[in-house]
């Protein structure tokens, strides 16, 4: 099967500084990657929607300008959580579907930890 | 937008006996509608999914139910043993590169 691969894995970072994670499609081209946020005890929260070469759509209530998402080629997303607090501490997942297919690929998913 | 509701939230069972897991959606429009395993600090692992053209698939001891008309699905999970106890996610989409709408989950425990 397709996969996708996030970086990194764990981050811990201080308070007012920026992370940034990656999400790659290893062996299939995505124009649409998912980008979700799991709280603990929590379901997946769909944050935006971000597609190769033009801007995200994010969900109501996500800060477009918190959470900066890039998706310049048809293997790799970004997301970089932008002045972050601890209350942006959770597990950031992306998802992609390949071309053509119904099911959508996670990546491993991002343990983000705000001191 | 889609709100897909799931119940219950907590399931204990005993090993071997079934499971069954109720989720509803909202969007008449939805009609891909898979189920994933989530373990602890784990991405979510699709065990099986289903589409709109097709009232029920079972692969195994898993099969998933659809009722269009009253805009609910099940998981169904037979013979239940201990490495089946996980967190579960249904979820909606309405189509193939569309974004999902997950459930709110169901804890499964098997006990021994």
């Amino acid at each position: 099967g397709a996969v996708v691969s996030q970086h990194p894995s764990r981050v811990i970072c201080k308070s007012g500084t920026s992370v940034k994670i990656e999400c790659r499609s290893l062996d299939f081209q995505a124009t649409t990657m998912f980008w979700y946020r799991q709280f603990p005890k929590q379901s997946l929260m769909l944050m935006a929607t971000s597609n190769e070469g033009s801007k995200a759509t994010y969900e109501q209530g996500v800060e477009k300008d918190k959470f900066l998402i890039n998706h310049a080629s048809l293997t790799l997303s970004t997301l970089t959580v932008t002045s972050a607090h601890p209350e942006d501490s959770s597990f950031y997942i992306c998802s992609a579907p390949d071309r053509g297919r119904y099911e959508q690929y996670f990546g491993p998913g991002t343990r983000l930890t705000v001191t | 937008g889609e709100n897909v509701e799931q119940h219950p939230s907590t399931l204990s069972v005993q090993e071997g006996d079934s499971a069954v897991i109720k989720c509803t959606y909202s969007d008449s429009a939805s009609n891909y509608f898979p189920w994933y395993k989530q373990e602890l600090g784990k991405r979510p692992q699709l065990i099986i999914d289903i589409r709109s053209n097709v009232g029920e698939k079972k692969d195994q001891r898993i099969a998933v139910t659809l009722n269009k008309t009253a805009k609910h699905f099940s998981l169904h999970i037979t013979e239940t043993q201990p490495e089946d106890s996980a967190v579960y996610f249904c979820a909606a989409s309405t189509g193939g590169g569309n974004k999902l709408t997950f459930g709110t989950g169901t804890q499964l425990k098997v006990e021994l």
